[in-house]
């Protein structure tokens, strides 16, 4: 029954790698995002995408970046990873504004706890 | 700028005791207003929305727009009822949280 499955449930890398973070969905959304969530600051929108090869900057998008080359996957890239990107990571997904039935609602994943040493 | 603020970041509540957990939001238009919730170990999901006017696990939330709030509030508290609970108002495709409360239920 599994909707988003995030690909690493947990990753330790050391600052300065290449760090990528997969994310699938199964349910045809056009929409995708990330977020990251830290204790006392919430959920906050890392980039989101309405559709394939389409990204919009979120409001922490600073030392990320995404690909979105399928409907289905959304990749989230941290070129140089550093020690303040340890955080939980959290992938959703959701169909459009105008559609009944859910939309709007985002659908989860079980998250990425990424530790950066 | 579109801003949502909880101001409780823990909230502790006696079994049976009513619970309210607040939420305000800075936004222009009308914003679609979720109230998302967030089980130990589980994943984030959605609790309630504010265009569905419903009652989940006994929880509502109604809007106020004079006082720009959506505080999510139930009668009695029951002990699974702990969890970490986000606000998150939605102008477009965009989805923004606040800081999140924490609700502890005491038996």
């Amino acid at each position: 029954d599994v909707k988003v499955t995030q690909s690493s449930r947990y990753l330790v890398k050391r600052t300065g790698e290449k760090v990528f973070l997969e994310c699938v969905q199964d349910m045809d959304h056009e929409n995708m995002f990330w977020y990251r969530q830290d204790p006392g600051l919430g959920l906050r929108l890392i980039y989101f995408s309405y559709d394939v090869k389409m990204k919009e900057k979120g409001d922490i998008p600073e030392g990320y970046s995404v690909s979105r080359e399928k409907k289905e996957r959304f990749s989230l890239i941290l070129e140089s990873a550093s020690t303040n990107q340890t955080s939980m990571y959290l992938c959703a997904s959701s169909s459009p504004r105008g559609r009944p039935l859910g939309a709007n609602v985002l659908t989860f994943g079980a998250g990425s706890r990424l530790t950066v040493l | 700028a579109q801003r949502v603020t909880q101001p409780e970041k823990l909230l502790s509540v006696f079994k049976g005791a009513p619970v309210e957990l607040k939420c305000n939001y800075s936004y222009s238009g009308s914003p679609e207003l979720f109230w998302y919730v967030q089980y130990s170990r589980q994943r984030l999901q959605l609790l309630l929305r504010h265009i569905s006017r419903e009652s989940i696990k006994g929880f509502t939330a109604d809007l106020n727009k004079g006082e720009t709030s959506f505080h999510l509030k139930k009668p009695f508290a029951q002990e699974e009822d702990s969890a970490m609970y986000y606000c998150a108002p939605r102008g477009n495709e965009k989805l923004t949280f606040g800081t999140g409360t924490r609700l502890t239920i005491i038996p």
